[in-house]
């Protein structure tokens, strides 16, 4: 199975400060077809998770441009401009090239 | 607005089967795929499997001899069976809509939490 590699595991941040977590992949996530299939959720608490990023860097609907996707092949990452109290949460990546499709640990937000 | 929403027993006995139902509505399941997600207790998840549009199915292969995902169009519902639970099985069970032009989830059910404990 691939291998996704979440840093940092914990994440304290300021509001309007920005923040970055970092996703490797243990194999190239460019799929056959040329995409590439790295996508990213948030899991406020309580909540179920959302979708934020698809294909490395498409936002998905109402998701604000704060939030930006970046990288290919193994390496990517999520930013986010300047973060907001609604931002707290754990943040996964989620490759979908490989079958079976795999999950990072998770990074979890706070604010500081 | 597409919503789905689990429902099944949170406490399933070891060695027994687990058996969860998602509901959908706002979208035909005869569309697009329909997935299964487990969050494991420190944050862990897992790609449990799908049913496609057409009734076919991709599984974790981990699970691949116990997982069995089927559906019931006439209810616009979707199902979940996992047999010879363990204790390791304990679980937040999430469905989902899986898309496969993104190869990821875009609508999410809430979860059913699911204990495996004599």
């Amino acid at each position: 199975d691939v291998v996704m590699t979440q840093t940092p595991v914990s994440l304290s941040v300021a509001i309007g400060q920005p923040a970055s977590i970092s996703c490797k992949s243990s194999q190239s996530l460019v799929g056959t077809s040329g995409k590439t299939y790295l996508n990213w959720l948030l899991q406020r608490p309580g909540q179920s998770p959302k979708r934020l990023i698809y294909l490395v860097s498409k936002l998905d609907s109402g998701i604000p441009d704060r939030f930006s996707g970046s990288g290919s092949e193994t390496d990517f990452t999520l930013k986010i401009s300047r973060v907001e109290a609604d931002d707290l949460g754990v943040y996964y990546c989620l490759q979908g090239t490989h079958f079976p499709h795999t999950f990072g640990a998770g990074t979890k937000l706070e604010l500081k | 607005e597409v919503q789905l929403q689990e429902s099944g027993p949170g406490l399933v006995k070891p060695s027994q089967s687990l058996s969860l139902t998602c509901s959908v509505t706002g979208y035909s399941i005869t569309s697009n795929y329909w997935g299964w997600i487990r969050k494991f207790p420190g944050n862990k998840m897992e790609w449990m499997g799908y049913i496609s549009y057409s009734g076919s199915t991709s599984y974790n292969p981990s699970l691949k001899s116990r997982i069995s995902i089927t559906r019931d169009t006439s209810k616009n519902q979707f199902f979940l069976q996992l047999n010879s639970v363990t204790t390791e099985d304990t679980a937040t069970y999430y469905c989902a809509r899986y898309t496969p032009g993104a190869r990821d989830f875009d609508y999410w059910g809430q979860g059913v939490m699911v204990t495996v404990s004599s």
